[in-house]
């Protein structure tokens, strides 16, 4: 069974640009959290998606944004990118469920460099 | 506003001794503990997990004591080895649908 996936692995912008991150959660999972890893920060919450819809967002601006597809692959957009933007983004999916007792699984994560 | 706090961001242990790593949180309403273990270029792995019906958790190595009075947790690697040098994360959650992350601890084992 494949585990989560990330894609691109690093991705260079500009600031101003549009970066668009996608994750494939594990199969048959449904549940795909976002997370931030800025330098010297642990792992923020960003947003949450389950059965395509979100369910609850972080503490991050509306710039941020993403969606769930039907086969529950996830994409992450981040709009108007920011110095600061520039992070690890990780996709976790949850043993069971949803992240509370369970689990989350973590994909290798898209490294963002805004320049 | 830090929920979960890991104040000590490196660790140096020699091989075939004791790692302990410690966390500490502020929010009571935490009932579900967890650790991560993670490599650079690579994603967190999950490690072992405490509910807060239980004060111990063992799993080989690895053991997580959890103080829920100090609201303190702790992981022991016994004995360490090389291959446990990485950063270490402890998270929390409270009946919600997210985990929060403490900032992480780097561990180096050495010969």
């Amino acid at each position: 069974e494949a585990g989560v996936t990330q894609s691109p692995t690093h991705l260079i912008k500009t600031r101003g640009q549009q970066a668009t991150l996608r994750c494939s959660p594990i199969s048959g999972h449904t549940s795909v959290y976002w997370y931030q890893q800025a330098l010297g920060l642990g792992l923020q919450f960003l947003l949450w998606y389950d059965e395509g819809e979100e369910r609850n967002r972080g503490n991050f601006p509306p710039r941020f944004s993403g969606r769930q597809f039907p086969n529950y692959s996830s994409e992450l957009n981040v709009n108007a990118l920011e110095l600061e933007d520039s992070a690890l983004y990780l996709c976790a999916t949850p043993d069971r469920g949803y992240a509370y007792n369970s689990p989350l699984h973590f994909g290798n994560g898209t490294r963002l460099t805004v320049t | 506003d830090q929920q979960v706090k890991q104040n000590s961001p490196s660790l140096s242990v020699q091989e075939g001794r004791i790692s302990i790593l410690n966390c500490d949180y502020t929010n009571s309403m935490f009932d579900y503990f967890l650790w991560y273990k993670k490599y650079p270029a690579e994603g967190p792995t999950f490690l072992i997990s405490i509910s807060s019906i239980k004060d111990k958790n063992e799993d080989g190595r690895f053991t997580v004591f959890l103080n829920k009075s100090a609201k303190h947790l702790s992981l022991h690697i016994v004995p360490s080895q090389p291959g446990d040098s990485a950063v270490y994360f402890c998270a929390a959650s409270a009946n919600t649908d997210k985990l929060i992350f403490g900032t992480g601890t780097r561990l180096q084992v050495f010969p």
